[in-house]
C-alpha cells in the first residue's frame, strides 16, 4: 500500500474564500483521485490528477470551481474556491498504487462558516 | 442515480459473532468491487476486493462473495471483534474505465461485548 499525508487536516473558513489542500504520498504513482463527503453522506469523485495533463472532472464538478494541480508523480493540491457552506466537507485524496486498488489519505475537514 | 446500494444504515453484533455486510448494484458494467473501512476522522482503509471473475475471495477474518447474477456482494466477518466497529463502505469500478470508484452509502457496524 502507499503511506498519503493531507494537508491541513482540518480547517474552518469564512464563506467567500478560498482553500488549497495537499496530497503528498510516499511513492510515485500515476493516478491521483481527489472525493467529497458530505455530512451524512457517501463519498463521491470530483476529479482524476494525472501527471502532466489536465484533471477530469465529474459530471457536477467544474475547475473553476475546484481547480486542482498535480506537478509530478507524488503530490497534487486541490483547491475549493468562492466556499460556501454547502462546500463544508470532508475531502480525500487516494492513489491507484497496486492493482485497480485505491488508497485514501487522512483527509481534511472542512467547515465553511 | 444510486448505482451502489448499502440498504442497511447500521448493523449490531455480539463479539465473537458473524458480521455480514450487504451491497446491491444495479451497472452491471461493473467488475471489481472493494470494501472499505472508515473510522471517524480517518480515512477510508482498504479491506478485501473481488473481481467479477470470482464469486469468493478471503483474506483471514474477511471474506467477500460476489453474486453477480443478483448484483450482490456481501462481507462476512468472522469472528468479529470490538474494533471492527466504523463504517463499512462498498465500492464498485469498471476497470479500464479509469478506475474510478463508485461507493455505497456505508453501513455502520457496532460490536458489543
Amino acid at each position: 500500500s502507499a503511506v498519503i499525508s493531507q494537508k491541513p487536516s482540518r480547517d474552518i473558513c469564512q464563506r467567500g474564500t478560498s482553500l488549497t489542500i495537499q496530497c503528498q504520498v510516499d511513492s510515485q504513482v500515476t493516478m491521483m483521485f481527489w472525493y467529497r463527503q458530505q455530512p451524512g453522506q457517501s463519498l463521491t469523485l470530483i476529479a482524476t490528477a494525472n501527471q502532466g495533463s489536465e484533471a477530469t472532472y465529474e459530471s457536477g464538478f467544474v475547475i473553476d470551481k475546484f481547480p486542482i494541480s498535480r506537478p509530478n508523480l507524488t503530490f497534487s493540491t486541490l483547491t475549493v474556491s468562492n466556499m460556501s457552506p454547502e462546500d463544508s466537507s470532508i475531502y480525500l485524496c487516494s492513489v491507484e498504487a497496486f492493482a485497480d486498488t485505491q488508497y485514501f489519505g487522512p483527509g481534511t475537514r472542512l467547515t465553511v462558516l | 442515480d444510486q448505482q451502489v446500494k448499502q440498504n442497511s444504515p447500521s448493523l449490531s453484533v455480539q463479539e465473537g459473532r458473524i458480521s455480514i455486510l450487504n451491497c446491491d448494484y444495479t451497472n452491471s458494467m461493473f467488475d471489481y468491487f472493494l470494501w472499505y473501512k472508515k473510522y471517524p476522522a480517518e480515512g477510508p482503509t482498504f479491506l478485501i476486493s473481488i473481481s467479477s471473475i470470482k464469486d469468493k475471495n478471503e483474506d483471514g477474518r474477511f471474506t467477500v462473495f460476489l453474486n453477480k447474477s443478483a448484483k450482490h456482494l456481501s462481507l462476512h466477518i468472522v469472528p468479529s471483534q470490538p474494533g471492527d466497529s466504523a463504517v463499512y463502505f462498498c465500492a464498485a469500478s469498471v476497470r479500464g474505465g479509469g478506475n474510478k470508484l463508485t461507493f455505497g452509502t456505508g453501513t455502520q457496524l457496532k460490536v458489543e461485548l
